[in-house]
């Protein structure tokens, strides 16, 4: 039972390397997702897809870019890594997000940008 | 603006007591409310998930209510154990410029001591 697989777990960037994410999802669901977690705040949504070929914004997507070419990946680009961005990225997946059911989430990546 | 307010920050109880905790929250439209746990360093994992017409669902030692009227949520613990040491999470699915989206509280966290 994989669920969601994030990686890498740790990494550290300087300050405008560009580097990138991985999320993938054994489960053959449609909706897949990007959070970031920082101190005293809820998660935020950066990006997510309700399907292969299709991408939308979340509420904090500048910086990063995202692509769906399959159902099982969704990987999150960072272009110009900023130390802004130091946080732990979490990818979450559903069957359907138009309906009451259940997120899965990766165990996270936690990203410093120095 | 959607927002939800979990209470308290952060609690410390002993072995074996119960424990309540609280969650408000004002996005609306609403259409379901779930509690996830998180343990340090892992990904939020899905505890309960209740729609408008459901005033209390059950995870084992986990019970969770909802009162769809005022807006606010409870998670009651009963005979915590050590292993229930974690962070709380509430988070309220509704309708965010026209999008369905996901609204995450800040989280309480939770330490059992023996």
């Amino acid at each position: 039972n994989a669920g969601v697989t994030q990686t890498p777990k740790f990494q550290v960037l300087k300050t405008g390397q560009s580097m990138t994410l991985q999320c993938a999802q054994d489960m053959n669901h449609e909706y897949m997702s990007w959070y970031r977690q920082d101190p005293g705040m809820g998660l935020r949504l950066i990006h997510y897809s309700v399907g292969a070929g299709i991408t939308d914004q979340g509420e904090v997507p500048n910086g990063y870019n995202v692509s769906r070419s399959t159902t099982e990946d969704f990987p999150l680009r960072l272009l110009s890594a900023a130390p802004s961005q130091t946080s732990v990225y979490f990818c979450a997946s559903s069957y359907s997000h138009n309906k009451n059911t259940e997120a899965f989430f990766g165990q996270g990546t936690r990203l410093t940008v120095v | 603006k959607n927002q939800v307010e979990q209470s308290p920050q952060s609690l410390i109880i002993l072995e074996g007591k119960n424990c309540t905790l609280q969650c408000n929250y004002t996005v609306s439209p609403f259409s379901n409310l779930r509690w996830y746990k998180q343990d340090t360093g892992r990904g939020p994992v899905s505890l309960t998930i209740m729609t408008f017409s459901e005033n209390t669902k059950s995870n084992g030692r986990y019970t969770a209510t909802l009162d769809a009227d005022t807006k606010q949520s409870s998670l009651h613990i009963t005979a915590s154990q050590l292993s229930d040491s974690a962070s709380y999470i509430c988070v309220v699915s509704g309708f965010n410029t026209g999008r369905r989206a996901l609204t995450f509280g800040s989280g309480t966290r939770l330490q059992v001591q023996p």
